[in-house]
């Protein structure tokens, strides 16, 4: 069974700052990786995907990677504001039977301040 | 666009009523997932749909759920009868899957708050 653990479970850090959020999982024979971003009280929104082929992915300030043979994919977050404060939530995505399935981590809560 | 849409936003409702709640996924998306977030637990999948057809419903917590889907646009998931320990964020999400442009990105709708007292 699939197993996801984010660190750190919360983070703090002043504006500027540059900041890597980790993910491990379990299962090397993974589909993709999907990163999120969950605001209180909200949905989540994709931030990137990752395909089993890739080594990374970015989008504008964001940068994920993902190394499949030792279970880590990491969200490195360039010059950090106060509007990036939110949960974000790293999501393993099977395949195989099993295709489609997302199991999530239990996400880290960064709060940046001005 | 038009993003995955769930409805009602919010539902309270007593132990014991049937509860009902929606969702129209992306156009186009041809796979469906339900998942049920809570602070224990964290964002669990209870189902899901591959071109209208349930494919695994092993997340499912009892038979006192049950989920459909009629038509490439709409998904129910059902509880009868509720009890408490079903509050929670019930989240819909929508992805293109399968064929060689799939890459399965899933999206996700903004939820339902279910409280049942």
């Amino acid at each position: 069974k699939q197993e996801v653990t984010q660190i750190p479970a919360a983070l703090s850090v002043p504006e500027g700052e540059n900041l890597v959020l980790n993910c491990s999982f379990t299962d090397s024979a993974i589909y993709n990786l999907q990163w999120f971003r969950q605001d209180p009280g909200k949905g989540l929104t994709s931030l990137l995907l990752i395909q089993s082929s890739q080594r990374e992915q970015t989008s504008g300030r964001l940068n994920a990677s993902l190394d499949k043979s030792s279970g880590r994919s990491t969200l490195y977050i360039a010059a950090s504001q106060p509007g990036d404060s939110a949960t974000y939530l790293c999501a393993v995505g099977a395949g195989g039977t099993s295709y489609g399935k997302l199991t999530f981590g239990q996400g880290t809560i960064l709060t940046v301040h001005p | 666009d038009a993003g995955v849409i769930q409805s009602p936003r919010h539902e309270v409702t007593e132990m014991g009523q049937e509860v009902t709640l929606r969702c129209k996924p992306i156009s186009g998306h041809n796979s469906l997932f339900w998942y049920r977030q809570t602070m224990m637990r964290g964002l669990e999948l209870l189902i899901y749909f591959n071109n209208n057809v349930p494919i695994d419903d092993s997340g499912m917590p009892e038979d006192r759920f049950s989920a459909k889907m009629p038509n490439a646009s709409f998904s129910t998931l059902k509880i009868q009868p509720s009890e408490p320990r079903d509050s929670a964020v019930y989240f819909c999400a929508s992805s293109v899957a399968g064929g060689a442009l799939s890459y399965n990105e899933q999206f996700f709708g903004p939820g339902t708050r279910l409280t049942v007292l």
